[in-house]
């Protein structure tokens, strides 16, 4: 079945440094999701990207798709500390209604 | 703004016991999904339904029923609990198949 991998797993920054968490896929994917998910909280979703090599930008967050659709990245530019929280990735192959999502990154940000 | 609510927080139940877990939105969306969430696995979806009465299993349907008579409500069921059916579960809804999920706060359930 499809698998999402997430990279790294954990990751603590300093106030001020940037961010970045890697998405890869076993296939290719229609389209890709990402969450982000505050301690104590629940997903809450962030951006979609569907086109081929798509970039989208939100303040200081930045996705990616690439270019074959089988990864995806969530960069953020100075971190702050209300940026705290695990971030999912999640993806659907083709027709497929299934989300399958990566097993998250927490992010811890010293301030 | 689209809310998503599950019956309970917390929730202790017995080895064996029958379990339902509620999830109600109001935001008329088609589909509606349970996921349960443990460290270092990520969620995963055990069951989804696109409509009034139709369900689709997930990645780990195992142990689990799910019922949706109603379009705004959608239960998980548990025949029988299991200490290994310890868990976060979440309940999500989403307006389109393929668009973003709307996730409530969930619910901690403790098998003993």
């Amino acid at each position: 079945g499809q698998q999402v991998m997430q990279i790294p797993q954990y990751q603590h920054v300093q106030e001020g440094e940037d961010f970045t968490t890697y998405c890869n896929s076993s296939t290719t994917l229609s389209n890709i999701q990402w969450y982000k998910q505050r301690p104590g909280g629940h997903p809450v979703f962030l951006i979609q990207l569907v086109k081929s090599g798509e970039v989208k930008k939100q303040k200081r967050l930045t996705f990616q798709f690439g270019e074959a659709k089988k990864n995806s990245s969530l960069h953020i530019t100075a971190t702050q500390t209300t940026d705290v929280g695990t971030y999912f990735c999640a993806g659907r192959g083709g027709s497929n209604y299934k989300l399958t999502f990566g097993k998250g990154t927490l992010l811890t940000v010293n301030p | 703004d689209v809310k998503v609510t599950q019956s309970s927080r917390y929730l202790v139940k017995r080895t064996g016991e029958k379990v339902f877990l509620e999830c109600v939105q109001d935001m008329d969306h088609e589909n509606m999904f349970w996921y349960r969430q443990d460290p270092g696995l990520g969620l995963r979806l055990i069951y989804f339904s696109y409509d009034v009465k139709m369900k689709e299993k997930g990645d780990i349907p195992e142990g689990y029923s799910v019922s949706r008579e109603k379009k705004e409500r959608f239960s998980l069921i548990l025949e029988s609990a299991s200490t290994n059916q310890t868990s976060m579960y979440l309940c999500a809804s989403s307006l389109e198949a393929y668009g973003e999920q709307y996730f409530g706060p969930g619910t901690r359930l403790t098998v003993t």
